[in-house]
């Protein structure tokens, strides 16, 4: 079975650009979940999909950041402007269930 | 917000037992879990504690946690190289859904 995928596994952007980060989750799960590690800092909530809906945001910084998961399947992370402070890694992570997260390897973002 | 803490670093010599702490904040937490990163990959799930146990074994692994103090620890027996990685604790509070809240991680070393 494959695991969590997520692309690009790097991306190096300047300031003011737009990136777009895709995770495509474990074959089954409805639950699709955003983090970031930002300057080697705790790694934070961004947001959780249950299927195609948002199930909460509330991690989610500010506008900038777009996520979506049309069709319940893929998800994408926009960063539109990116900022210098975007610089980070981005987990992806899914689960069948509660309290059982399985996570891809991460998209390391760079902004100039 | 919650808080997650860990201690940064750990350095142990190979064939020693590393010991690995957590301290959480929410006391309604189901889960604790333990995550690892070795470098270049994503976050591996090593093991994971119910809050109505007191301790976990799993192999080399020793999970204890003290809800009392709300103090989680990861002990390694025998390390090995490839064991240097970050460890990551993380909980889900009471109020959090399904959101994970990590610590910074612990950078551990482990010298020949």
């Amino acid at each position: 079975e494959a695991g969590v995928t997520q692309f690009p596994s790097h991306s190096v952007i300047e300031k003011g650009q737009t990136v777009t980060l895709r995770c495509d989750p474990i074959s089954g799960h409805d639950n699709l979940y955003w983090y970031r590690r930002v300057m080697g800092k705790e790694i934070k909530f961004l947001l959780h999909f249950v299927k195609e809906s948002k199930q909460d945001e509330s991690g989610m910084p500010n506008n900038r950041f777009l996520a979506e998961r049309t069709g319940g399947t893929y998800s994408t992370l926009k960063v539109q402007p990116a900022e210098l402070e975007d610089s980070g890694v981005y987990f992806c992570a899914s689960s069948r269930v509660a309290g059982e997260l399985f996570f891809g390897e991460g998209s390391r973002l760079t902004v100039l | 917000g919650e808080d997650v803490e860990q201690s940064l670093f750990l350095s142990v010599r190979e064939g020693d037992s590393s010991v690995i702490n957590c301290t959480y904040t929410d006391s309604s937490s189901t889960y604790l879990y333990w995550y690892k990163q070795e470098p270049g990959a994503g976050l591996q799930l090593l093991t994971y504690i119910f809050s109505n146990m007191d301790m976990k074994q799993d192999q080399r692994l020793t999970v204890l946690l003290n809800k009392k103090d709300k103090h989680l620890s990861l002990r390694i027996a025998d390390t090995q190289t490839g064991d240097s990685a970050i460890y990551f604790c993380a909980e889900i509070p009471g109020n959090y859904g399904q959101n994970f809240v990590f610590g910074p991680g612990t950078r551990l070393s482990v010298l020949p």
